[in-house]
This record gives C-alpha cells, sequence and structure tokens, in this order.
C-alpha cells in the first residue's frame, strides 16, 4: 500500500526566510510519481511539480526547489526567501503505475505562515 | 484555457437528503477524479472516471456514487447524507488516466454542509 508522511504540521517563517518541507513516501512499485500541490485559503489546490521514480534530478522553479531522494524515499521541498503571498498548505502526493492505480495519496499536509 | 470547474460552491443540506455537485475538466481531459477533505481526515480518494466508466473506487460506502457524462463533464451524488459528510469536495481532471503518470489539475471545490 502506498503512503505519504509529512511529519510537518505547522511552520511559521518570517519573510525572506528559506523554508523545507519535508515528505516521506512508501511504495512497493518501482515506478511510481510523486507530486506537490499548494492549497490557499480558497480551496483549489494548485499543481506544483511532478517528478518520476526514474529521474532523481533535483528541479529548480524560481524560490522554489526539490530535493527527490529515492535512497530515503523523501521528496523535499524548499522555498527561498519566502515571502507572504508563499502562506497556504502544501501536500505532497503520490501516485502508482497502472490502470486503476491513477488515483493521488495525499500526505496530511503542512501549514506554512509566513510573517511580514 | 478554462481549468476545472465545480458547482455549486457552497451547499447547505440537512441530514437524510441527496447532495448532488457537478464537475467540468479541462478541455480535451477524459479523466475526472473526486476527492474528500474532511476536517481531520485530509485529502481521500472517492472515485475516478475514464471515459464515461467508473474505473476506481476509494473506501467510501455506496451512498457515494456518480457518473460521467459523454462531454466527459461529472456528476457526484451522495444519498442519506449524513453529518460527517460535510468536507470539501475537489474534483480533478487529467488526461487520459492510463496510470499515474498523468498530472491531476484541480478545480475550486464544493463545500457541503450537512446540517
Amino acid at each position: 500500500a502506498q503512503k505519504v508522511t509529512q511529519a510537518q504540521t505547522e511552520i511559521s517563517v518570517v519573510e525572506k526566510e528559506d523554508v523545507t518541507l519535508d515528505c516521506v513516501y512508501e511504495t512497493r512499485d518501482t515506478t511510481y510519481y510523486l507530486f506537490w500541490y499548494k492549497q490557499p485559503p480558497s480551496g483549489e489546490l494548485v499543481f506544483l511539480i511532478r517528478r518520476n521514480s526514474f529521474d532523481e534530478q533535483n528541479e529548480i522553479s524560481g524560490r522554489y526547489s526539490w530535493n527527490f531522494q529515492k535512497s530515503t524515499s523523501s521528496f523535499n521541498f524548499t522555498i527561498t526567501a519566502s515571502q507572504v503571498v508563499d502562506s497556504a498548505v502544501y501536500f505532497c502526493a503520490l501516485s502508482e503505475e497502472g490502470g486503476a492505480n491513477s488515483k493521488l495519496t495525499f500526505g496530511k499536509g503542512i501549514t506554512l505562515s509566513v510573517r511580514p | 484555457e478554462a481549468g476545472v470547474t465545480q458547482s455549486p460552491t457552497h451547499l447547505i443540506k440537512t441530514r437524510g437528503q441527496q447532495a448532488t455537485l457537478r464537475c467540468s475538466p479541462i478541455s480535451g481531459h477524459t479523466s475526472v477524479y473526486w476527492y474528500q477533505q474532511a476536517l481531520g481526515l485530509g485529502l481521500q480518494f472517492l472515485l475516478w472516471y475514464d471515459e464515461g466508466e467508473e474505473r476506481n473506487r476509494g473506501n467510501f460506502p455506496p451512498r457515494f456514487s456518480g457518473r460521467q457524462f459523454p462531454n466527459y463533464s461529472s456528476e457526484l451524488n451522495v444519498n442519506a447524507l449524513e453529518l460527517e459528510d460535510s468536507a470539501l469536495y475537489l474534483c480533478a481532471s487529467s488526461l487520459v488516466g492510463s496510470g499515474g503518470q498523468e498530472t491531476q489539475y484541480f478545480g475550486p471545490g464544493t463545500r457541503l454542509l450537512v446540517l
């Protein structure tokens, strides 16, 4: 069975600080996909990134970066120079390869508060 | 390009009633997914429709059902509403649901309150 653990529940930082959101996953499949979504107060889940299990390259997009390490089953998300607009709930999610496994399994989410 | 749309945005029902939630996927997407986000329970997978067929369902009772229409829009029906059905219901769509490789894009959700 697949599982995603986001051990941090709430993080509060001051604007311009860097912050890392942790994600640890469990799966028996060798092919799987990892995602990060952002949920602002409006409720809509905003897609941030998708990673395939066979591509361990880290990725950077502006102030956002992701560190994927299969050896530790982790897919961590770092926001550099955080801004108030980054305040939201962030979800890490996993899906497995194959037909009926298109569903996403989510972690509990991390509430990030960025104070001015 | 229009994103996933859901209606209504808010819905208030009483226990025992039925609720119908609607979702229109992104143009070109054939798969629609439903998730429930209840307080304290996180985001849980409900149903997956692709090409008009139910492909998978999560651990929810049969009173949660739905369908997908020929234009790929979808409806989620919740019968015999219970207080614990109060939640944000999120719909997502993706290109062909051929396994988890496709990214799911979410709509704004429907907030259901059961009194």
